[in-house]
């Protein structure tokens, strides 16, 4: 299993301003994946992260708008650039062990 | 375009009866099904997964595939006002072998199991 810490659990942002979303695992992991789940929806992914390469994005994703960063093994960062408030969601971060897919804590953004 | 449906709910099921949660998807080739269950306000948490047609059982939950309709199920029994919950059905499109898990997840169904 992995415990995955998330931060931060929550925040309000001015639109226009940019929002760097931190996940820390306790083991080393080869992928890592950016999830939004807007209200009352379900996850989309977003991109996955491999440590040493430029993140993947999905559909509907750029890396202009949610720059990834992948330093190392055990963290990821997602930035939420120039906000506006349809970017009012939650993003979480995932990690597989297995076939299993654990997430982290979330982080309820808010943009006014 | 890969989809995952589910129907939204909410679902109310007395306590102590069979909640029944189905999830159907597009893509004919996926091989891989997940069940998480997220309470409100905390992240998703795996319930169970299955790959091959049939049923498999986890002590009150039971999945159920079958490729041919593409669909999927999750039955809880005896339920109880802690099963209370939003369950996401996922698909992975691809074949683990050789691949990670990039899933795609319905909606949603909120399960409300009343005393």
């Amino acid at each position: 299993s992995a415990v995955i810490s998330q931060k931060p659990s929550r925040d309000i942002c001015q639109r226009g301003t940019s929002l760097t979303i931190q996940c820390q695992v306790d083991s080393q992991v080869t992928m890592m994946f950016w999830y939004r789940q807007q209200p009352g929806q379900s996850l989309t992914l977003i991109a996955t992260a491999n440590q040493g390469s430029e993140a993947t994005y999905e559909s509907g994703f750029v890396i202009d708008k949610f720059p990834i960063s992948r330093p190392n093994l055990t963290f990821s960062t997602l930035t939420v650039s120039n906000m506006s408030p349809e970017d009012s969601s939650i993003y979480l971060c995932s990690v597989e062990f297995g076939r299993e897919a654990f997430f982290g804590q979330g982080t309820r953004l808010t943009v006014v | 375009q890969k989809e995952v449906e589910q129907n939204s709910g909410p679902l109310s099921v007395p306590e102590g009866a069979i909640a029944s949660l189905n999830c159907t998807y597009s893509d004919r080739g996926s091989q891989s099904f997940f069940w998480y269950r997220q309470y409100s306000g905390k992240s998703p948490e795996l319930i169970m997964f299955i790959y091959s047609n049939g049923d498999k059982e986890d002590g009150r939950f039971t999945a159920q595939l079958n490729k041919a309709s593409q669909y999927v199920s999750l039955l809880i029994r005896d339920s109880q006002p802690s099963d209370s919950a939003t369950y996401l059905c996922a698909v992975d499109p691809l074949a683990f072998s050789g691949g990670y898990n990039k899933l795609i997840f319905g909606a949603g169904t909120r399960l409300a199991v009343h005393p």
